[in-house]
């Protein structure tokens, strides 16, 4: 059973750059897309973007110019930057294991709250 | 706004049926799969319905889904109080390159 945990800090100030990263266990990180995905408070679920271990990415046209995603095969990690900050950034960050062209995410990680506050 | 529409909530007692629709474009719906997520509170997302119409292991016959050139749609019969989540449409967005996802719905068990 793939494990997906994601750290980082849980408060991050305005302007500044959101960082987490997300640690797989009991799987291999190739020939799979790795995601992250949020959530605001009481709100729906927002797909940020994916990378692939050869280095290809997509993104959320909308989140496109503040998004830096990278992978570290050999520690079994994938992170996220996301520049420039503000209260609307605030939310649970879920990272992922997608596959292919469909929006099919078969493991979650357990989500972890970040707020953007001065 | 979602680029894929689902109704805020939908409502039944339990024992009956319920669906929830999502409804997209030819850019997404129309040409790729639809997955369908449960989430109940306080957890993540669960993958329910995979390419459409699959349902991965483990989860109950009870649960069904279809799509139809721009639309798909998430069944939900024998509907039990455990039920009650919200539940979400993603697909790809070839426009985009994106994942896109359905605003949600509440289901509520009466």
């Amino acid at each position: 059973q793939v494990h997906l945990q994601e750290s980082g800090p849980g408060l991050v100030k305005p302007s500044e750059t959101l960082s987490l990263t997300c640690t797989v266990s009991n799987g291999s990180m190739t020939n799979f897309y790795w995601s992250w995905i949020r959530q605001p408070a009481g709100k729906g679920l927002e797909w940020i973007g994916r990378y692939y271990a050869s280095g290809s990415a997509n993104y959320n046209p909308s989140l496109r110019s503040r998004i830096t995603l990278s992978m570290d095969t050999s520690n079994n990690q994938f992170s996220l930057r996301l520049s420039s900050v503000t209260a609307a950034d605030t939310g649970i960050y879920y990272c992922a294991r997608e596959l292919g062209y469909s929006g099919r995410v078969d493991y979650w990680g357990q989500g972890t709250l970040v707020t953007v506050s001065s | 706004q979602s680029v894929l529409t689902q109704p805020p909530s939908v409502s039944a007692a339990p024992g009956q049926k319920v669906t929830i629709s999502c409804s997209g474009s030819s850019s997404n719906i129309g040409n790729h799969y639809v997955n369908w997520y449960q989430q109940l509170p306080g957890t993540a997302p669960k993958l329910l319905i995979s390419d459409s119409n699959n349902r991965p292991s483990g989860i109950p016959d009870r649960f069904s889904g279809s799509k139809s050139g721009t639309s798909a749609t998430l069944g939900i019969a024998g509907l039990q109080t455990g039920d009650e989540a919200d539940y979400y449409c993603a697909t790809w967005d070839g426009s985009l390159s994106a994942v896109v996802f359905g605003g949600g719905t509440k289901l509520t068990v009466l």
